[in-house]
């Protein structure tokens, strides 16, 4: 039973493309995150549900759009996809306060 | 703003050596620490964590104490394994716990 389950695992697509990326929790935890891995294994949070409401939006250009249609999930749609865009991709969840965050195992997006 | 500043790796040791990678951070107020570890293929998981000065997080063998005074938070382990072989990120969250703040990241290698 995987904790933090995201699909696909491997994106590999063109540029100026769509794509979107699930991930649900079965931890029963009330926040969710989703986090971008560059390729130097730098990690930088992108946004942050609480109970299906945005709490965390860092600078992220507009072409990324989170949706939590319920607090165990939180899918990820990239618009207009560009060659930047191209890094693992990690959701996560926790309970809020507590910053312990178990991680999914990773979305590898490739622009090409 | 808040920063965690790690050894840069890789660290390349032989099984059985001792064991220190370097975390120091910047923050306004009384964070807590944490370490993650990340291997080959999966995302990040927990492996300690301490919420205030003077306290020491443990598990499978690594330790690191949170040091106030010199806003340090080393982590050791007096024995390495090949099996220890990962990245390994230092991190804080403050004010709530939602935010967390990684460190670059430290890639550790343990040949036999």
């Amino acid at each position: 039973d995987t904790a933090v389950s995201q699909t696909p695992k491997y994106l590999v697509t063109q540029m100026g493309n769509d794509k979107s990326i699930k991930c649900e929790q079965n931890l029963g935890h009330d926040t969710m995150y989703w986090y971008k891995q560059d390729s130097k294994k730098f990690l930088k949070i992108m946004f942050s549900y609480n109970n299906k409401e945005l709490i965390i939006n860092e600078t992220v250009p507009n072409r990324f759009s989170p949706k939590s249609p319920d607090k165990a999930h939180l899918n990820l749609h990239i618009n207009s996809l560009e060659l930047g865009d191209s890094a693992v991709y990690f959701c996560a969840s926790s309970q809020r306060g507590n910053g312990e965050l178990f991680f999914g195992e990773g979305s590898r997006l490739t622009v090409l | 703003g808040n920063s965690v500043t790690q050894m840069e790796g890789p660290v390349t040791l032989s099984e059985e050596a001792f064991l220190t990678i370097n975390c120091t951070y910047t923050a306004t107020g009384y964070p807590s620490l944490f370490w993650y570890v990340q291997y080959p293929g999966e995302g990040l998981q927990l492996l300690l964590k301490a919420t205030k000065a003077d306290d020491k997080g443990s598990n499978k063998g690594f330790e690191a104490t949170y040091r106030k005074e010199t806003t340090s938070f080393h982590l050791e382990k007096g024995s390495v394994q090949v099996s220890d072989s990962a990245v390994y990120f230092c991190a804080l969250s403050e004010g709530g716990g939602n935010k967390l703040t990684f460190g670059t990241g430290t890639q550790l290698k343990v040949e036999l």
